[in-house]
């Protein structure tokens, strides 16, 4: 397997304000990581790859302007929440794939006042 | 898209009690995972299957991946309260290979 951290584990900021939140991943380099995002009582739905050295790749209807992705390393990848409102509030889950399998992060929970 | 569908919904059940769910798909898988997700966490993989007609045991959770590739069961036997939690089924699909996830079934499971 893989074992990935995030951090924070959780975040409550300011309607309008910039939060960052960081995957890592312990023990494998990963040339690509996920991030999802999870609303409550829904399942995980992919927001973007992370490629290490590249830009990302963005599912269609997230804004890359909004959720900027940096992946400078083979074992660091940031989300960048830009201008954060309330209807971002979520769990957002970063992972990555070792072989044929999705190993992920335990989630930082956003909470947009 | 593809998309996979997770039932039941939801299950309430006594602890010792054996649980079985499914996963279909209106197409075709090469892969199935399964995953537990607790409260506040990450999901985390239980059973991995790669193989149509494969049956593949973890303990006491048990997944099989169909013979026509559409769908795939996940069994736990003799339910313990630390079962508690939602069971997502997920599989890469589409062009790209991405992983698609199921709707989820939540457990409960009562002492």
């Amino acid at each position: 397997g893989a074992v990935v951290s995030q951090h924070p584990s959780w975040v409550i900021c300011k309607s309008g304000t910039s939060v960052k939140i960081e995957c890592r991943s312990l023990d494998f380099q990963a040339t690509t990581m996920f991030w999802y995002r999870q609303f409550p009582k829904q399942s995980l739905m992919l927001m973007a790859t992370s490629n290490e050295g590249s830009k990302a790749t963005y599912e269609q209807g997230v804004e890359k302007d909004k959720f900027l992705i940096n992946h400078a390393s083979l074992t660091l990848s940031t989300l960048t929440v830009t201008s954060a409102h309330p209807e971002d509030s979520s769990f957002y889950i970063c992972s990555v794939t070792n072989y044929n399998e999705q190993f992920f992060g335990p989630g930082t929970r956003l909470t947009v006042l | 898209g593809q998309q996979l569908n997770q039932s039941p919904q939801s299950m309430f059940i006594q602890e010792g009690e054996d649980v079985s769910m499914n996963c279909t798909s209106s197409s075709i898988f090469n892969t199935w995972l399964w995953y537990k997700q607790d409260p506040g966490e990450g999901p985390v993989l239980l059973i991995a299957l790669y193989k149509a007609g494969e049956l593949t045991s973890n303990g006491r959770l048990t997944a099989q991946f169909g013979i026509t590739r559409k769908d795939s069961f996940l069994n736990i036997s003799a339910s313990i309260p630390s079962d508690v939690g939602i069971y997502f089924c997920a599989g890469p699909g589409g062009a790209t290979n991405k992983l698609i996830f199921g709707t989820g079934t939540l457990l409960a499971v009562q002492p």
